[in-house]
Order: structure tokens, then C-alpha cells, then sequence
């Protein structure tokens, strides 16, 4: 596609209730990101994917969290158990693995949870 | 912990001014990348310096490195009320590791 793409762009849920965020990225982009941002914060990093390689998984705040990658592109977030502090914005970037890594991101998904 | 510190955390100048953003990290780096942000989307990439460059131009833009120092400035020049964004610096130290935010800087540009 033309770039990276996230679904849903907008997702309300009840506290307690598991949330699943999908991203797109750019077709051949090898790495992947996942980061969160709260209202008028900087960007928590929070999963890394690059190629075939392990997950760098160290940025996931709580065992409710998890991520995985399917064939090497599309890659989903979940968030069990939702709590509301889980409120935020979820960015998804890609990029190559070379050259210079300049990252390309997605509209993010707004989570809200009530 | 963040590799990249943005400083001022908020910038606030009148349009035609200079918007001069200052960023500190502290590993040794291949190059470090400017990106912006508008009201909560998604982040866009502006511009990149090698670890081996020390000033690099894109338009209105102009950040230069000092490695020995580390730390890396973006100035923008004849800032405009569309420039009204946050901007953050990101650091790569290379293969097998991943891109590193700092937290960003808010622009004000006042018409």
C-alpha cells in the first residue's frame, strides 16, 4: 500500500473487555513498532519486530499485553483485560531494515476505555 | 530509558522567527533523525544526519551534529503558524537495535 495503515482508527471499550489493534505496514518494510502515547506525552515504545528475528518485547507494560507478526507483515496488538489507564493513543511504524531507517508511521488507533 | 532528550520541552515564537530545538542522547549513534507531529497523528519523518555528517539542510530546515557532545540541534528558519507541531529526535545506534524517541518538544508559531 501507500503507506502504513492501522484498523480501527477509533475503539471504545469497557474496562475488563480484550481490545485487538491491527497494523499494515508499507509492503517490504522488515520492521515494525509499536508505541503508545497518552495525551500530551512523548512515545512509549513498546514492541519491536524486525524480520525474523526475536521480538524485542522489553517496552510492553504488563502481561496483558502481547503482539505478534504473521508472515512477516501484518502485525496485531492485544490488550487483555483492558483497565483505563490503557487510554491512549497506539502508533505502528515501519521501516527497513537498512540504509537509513527512517521510520514511516500509521494514523494510530485512539483507545478509549470506560 | 529515553536515548534522546529534547530541550526546550515547549517553544513559543512569533511567525518569521527562528525555531531553534536542541537534543542530547548518550550512546554512540549511526545517525539521528527529526521527526514531527500534529495534534496526536502519526509522526512524519524530516530529516536525517549520519554520525559521520555535522550540518545537513532540507529546506527550512537545518540541524547539525556534534557527536563529541552528543547532542544535535534542528533550527527552522522564517518559521510559519503551520509549523505549529511537536517535534521529536530519534536516535539509531545501528542493526539489531531499535530507533530510541526522545519526548518531544511543542512548537508554538503565533501569526
Amino acid at each position: 500500500g501507500a503507506g502504513v495503515s492501522q484498523s480501527p482508527s477509533n475503539k471504545v471499550t469497557e474496562k475488563g473487555k480484550d481490545v485487538e489493534l491491527r497494523c499494515d505496514p508499507i509492503s517490504g518494510h522488515t520492521a515494525l513498532y509499536w508505541y503508545r502515547q497518552s495525551l500530551g506525552q512523548g512515545l512509549e515504545f513498546l514492541i519491536y519486530f524486525q524480520g525474523n528475528s526475536a521480538p524485542d518485547k522489553s517496552g510492553l507494560p504488563s502481561d496483558r499485553f502481547s503482539a505478534e507478526r504473521t508472515g512477516g507483515s501484518v502485525s496485531t496488538l492485544t490488550i487483555q483485560r483492558t483497565q483505563q489507564e490503557d487510554s491512549a493513543v497506539y502508533l505502528c511504524a515501519s521501516s527497513l531494515d537498512r540504509g537509513t531507517r527512517a521510520q514511516y508511521f500509521g494514523p494510530g488507533t485512539r483507545l478509549l476505555v470506560l | 530509558s529515553q536515548q534522546g532528550e529534547e530541550d526546550p520541552q515547549a517553544l513559543s515564537i512569533q511567525e518569521g522567527e527562528n525555531a531553534t530545538m536542541n537534543c542530547s542522547y548518550k550512546t554512540s549513534i549511526n545517525n539521528l533523525q527529526w521527526y514531527r507531529q500534529n495534534s496526536g497523528r502519526g509522526l512524519v519523518h524530516l530529516i536525517l544526519i549520519r554520525s559521520n555528517e555535522r550540518e545537513k539542510h532540507s529546506g527550512r530546515l537545518r540541524v547539525t551534529l556534534d557527536t563529541s557532545k552528543k547532542s544535535s540541534s534542528l533550527l527552522i528558519t522564517a518559521s510559519r503558524a503551520a509549523d505549529t507541531a511537536s517535534y521529536f529526535c530519534a536516535t539509531d545506534a545501528g542493526a539489531n537495535s531499535k530507533l530510541t524517541f526522545g519526548k518531544g518538544i511543542t512548537l508554538s508559531v503565533r501569526p
